[in-house]
Parts: C-alpha cells; structure tokens; sequence
C-alpha cells in the first residue's frame, strides 16, 4: 500500500481538463512543500513535470500545472494531447525518517 | 546534458546481493544528491536511499538494514548493493539525481531490471 492516495486511473478527451488527486497526511504533503509529479509513458523512466507543488522545470509545457490544499496535492492537465497518455506519479517530502514517499500511479487516458 | 546509465547483473539469485552502478556523463556528481528508485513489474515507484557526493546518506527505513550506497568520485560513479535479495526485490532500478534544494528526482537513468532468480 502506497503512502499516498492516487486514484487509479483518469480520463479525458483531447482539448480538455483533467486534474489528478494526490491525498496523503499532516506528516507529509500537510506539511511540506515538496510535491513532486511525474510523468511515466510504457518501458520509459519517469519524466519530472511538477517540483515543489507548482514549480514546472524547463521543457515542460505550461498546460501542465500543480497546486496544494491542506493534505491533498493536485495535477492538472489543461488541453489534453494524444501524448500526455501516461502513468503519473506524486512524490511528497515525509521528514528525515523516510524522506520521499511516492502515491501509487494514476494511468491517464486520453479518448 | 547530464545523462545517468544504469550497469550491473540482470540476474541475482535469492539470499545473495544486488550490485548495481550508476555512472553520470556530462556533468560533475560534485555538489548534488544522488538517488536510487525501483519499481516492480506493472507496479509504482519506491525510493530506495540517496547519497550526497561527499559521502552523507539516507535509506528508506523498510530497507535501511540491507542497502548500502557508495561513491566513486573519480569515475564519476555511485553504486547501490542490497543483500539477502528474495522475489519481491525483483524490480526495474532507476538511478536518479535530486534536484538542488529540492525532494524532487530531475534526472533519471533509463532504468534496468533486476530479476531475483535460482
């Protein structure tokens, strides 16, 4: 079981919106401001496409954005493309004891 | 640009030790923290350890008693060893560097996979 809450899969069709949840506690996403999100596409590494809750590095698109309320981080992808079809991995900062802790994976589909 | 590439045994045999090395080209290993990522077959990413070039650690406390990481700064090399390896270490393992100042894996080798097998 993943320290972090993702739901398993999400969808949407090209152009749209979508936004992915990221739940975890007070000890982690709560607390820290070090939400990450990762990109996955089949037999690939994980591209990071969101740093720091909202920080996007370069290269990524701006459709691409991260926000945080209380203990639930969020991803939304704005303008969906055939190529965002995609696992996406959150990672939050956990303390010195177990320092990043990954959610499960939610595997976009675009229809 | 920086790129990472994974090396090592794609076979281990259980009870034994996982020995795998992460060189990095195009770049120093000087001044960043440098990471170690699994991920079982069709399953999600588990961080392992990470090790900062001058030698300071830190482990994933379910696997702390069995990860060992080391640097080899003069070949530009940081190299991970997990013993007493069963099935359940079976995975894809991922070197990554950590961003500056962050929690946060920037850049990430291709991945290689390390089956656990007699």
């Amino acid at each position: 079981q993943s320290a972090l809450t993702q739901p398993p899969s999400a969808s949407g069709s090209p152009g749209q919106s979508v936004t992915i949840s990221c739940t975890g506690t007070s000890s982690d996403v709560g607390t820290y401001n070090f939400v990450s999100w990762y990109q996955q596409h089949p037999g690939k590494a994980p591209k990071l496409m969101i740093y720091e809750v909202s920080k996007r590095p370069s290269g990524v698109p701006d459709r691409f954005s991260g926000s945080k309320s209380v203990n639930t981080a969020s991803l939304t992808v704005s303008g969906l493309q055939a190529d965002d079809e995609a696992d996406y991995y959150c990672t939050s900062h956990a303390g010195t004891d177990n320092w990043v802790v990954f959610g499960g994976g939610t595997k976009l589909t675009v229809l | 640009q920086v790129q990472l590439q994974e090396s090592g045994p794609g076979l281990v045999k259980p009870s034994e030790t996982l020995s795998l090395t992460c060189t990095v080209s195009g770049g120093s290993i000087s001044g960043y923290f440098w990471s170690w990522v699994r991920q079982p077959p069709g399953k999600g990413l588990e961080w392992i350890a990470y090790t900062y070039y001058s030698g300071g650690t830190n482990y994933n406390r379910s696997l702390k008693s069995r990860v060992t990481l080391s640097l080899d700064t003069s070949n530009n090399q940081f190299s991970l060893r997990l013993s007493s390896v069963t099935a359940a270490d079976t995975a894809v393992y991922f070197c990554a560097r950590i961003i500056s100042g962050g929690a946060a894996f920037d850049i990430w080798g291709q991945g290689t996979l390390v089956t656990v097998s007699s």
